[in-house]
């Protein structure tokens, strides 16, 4: 079975602090992880995949297979990342999704 | 631009009324879902839809049923709605693994 992990429920940084979203994953083949965001009054959004290697918006992630984690990143915080952010997976060619439970992240300005 | 639209923002039933949700997709999308949205749960999928006439069980169906007689639209159906079923239910539309979202409807079941 396949599982996410997000163990923050609210995560608050000051404007200009780094910042990382944790995610941790239970998967038995080869992920493909990804990151949502929902902001508020908008619909959620894929932000980024793993498998791009992109940076989104200074955001980044990498797949750490040998901690099976998919942390998210970014140096200096705006307060226009305060949203919700959620960390998902598939199965190799699977389009079904697992999400986590979602951390809403809250930039203190 | 994909668009994804539902066809309600907010939605407030009784207890044991018949509740549909619509959902429709103009990307011409093969994949279509159902979640709903809860606090500290996260997303949960209700049911999926890989074709026109073709759904499987996510993780939580029970309560709920869906159709698909076509390939834009996806509704979910609530046969016999309960207090425990007050939620935001999200749409989402995909090809591959890559999921684009409708705006919600916020359900309350009185």
């Amino acid at each position: 079975a396949q599982r996410v992990t997000q163990p923050e429920k609210l995560l608050s940084v000051f404007k200009g602090a780094p910042v990382e979203l944790k995610c941790n994953y239970s998967y038995s083949g080869s992920p493909e992880l990804f990151w949502y965001v929902q902001y508020s009054r908008q619909r959620l959004q894929l932000l980024l995949r793993h498998i791009s290697r992109e940076s989104i918006k200074g955001f980044t992630a990498d797949l750490n297979k040998g901690e099976t984690s998919f942390h998210l990143k970014k140096p200096f915080a705006q307060e226009e990342d305060s949203a919700m952010y959620y960390c998902a997976l598939s199965g190799f060619g699977n389009e079904k999704l697992t999400f986590g439970t979602g951390t809403r992240l809250t930039i203190i300005p | 631009d994909v668009k994804v639209t539902q066809s309600s923002r907010y939605l407030v039933k009784r207890t044991g009324e018949k509740v549909f949700l619509e959902c429709v997709q103009d990307m011409d999308h093969e994949n279509m879902f159902w979640y709903r949205q809860d606090p500290g749960l996260g997303l949960r999928l209700i049911y999926f839809s890989y074709d026109v006439k073709m759904k499987e069980k996510g993780d939580i169906p029970e309560g709920y049923s869906v159709s698909r007689e076509k390939k834009e639209r996806f509704s979910l159906i609530l046969e016999s709605a309960s207090t425990n079923q007050t939620s935001m239910y999200l749409c989402a539309s995909g090809v591959t693994d890559t999921q684009y979202f409708g705006p919600g409807t916020r359900l309350t079941v009185l």
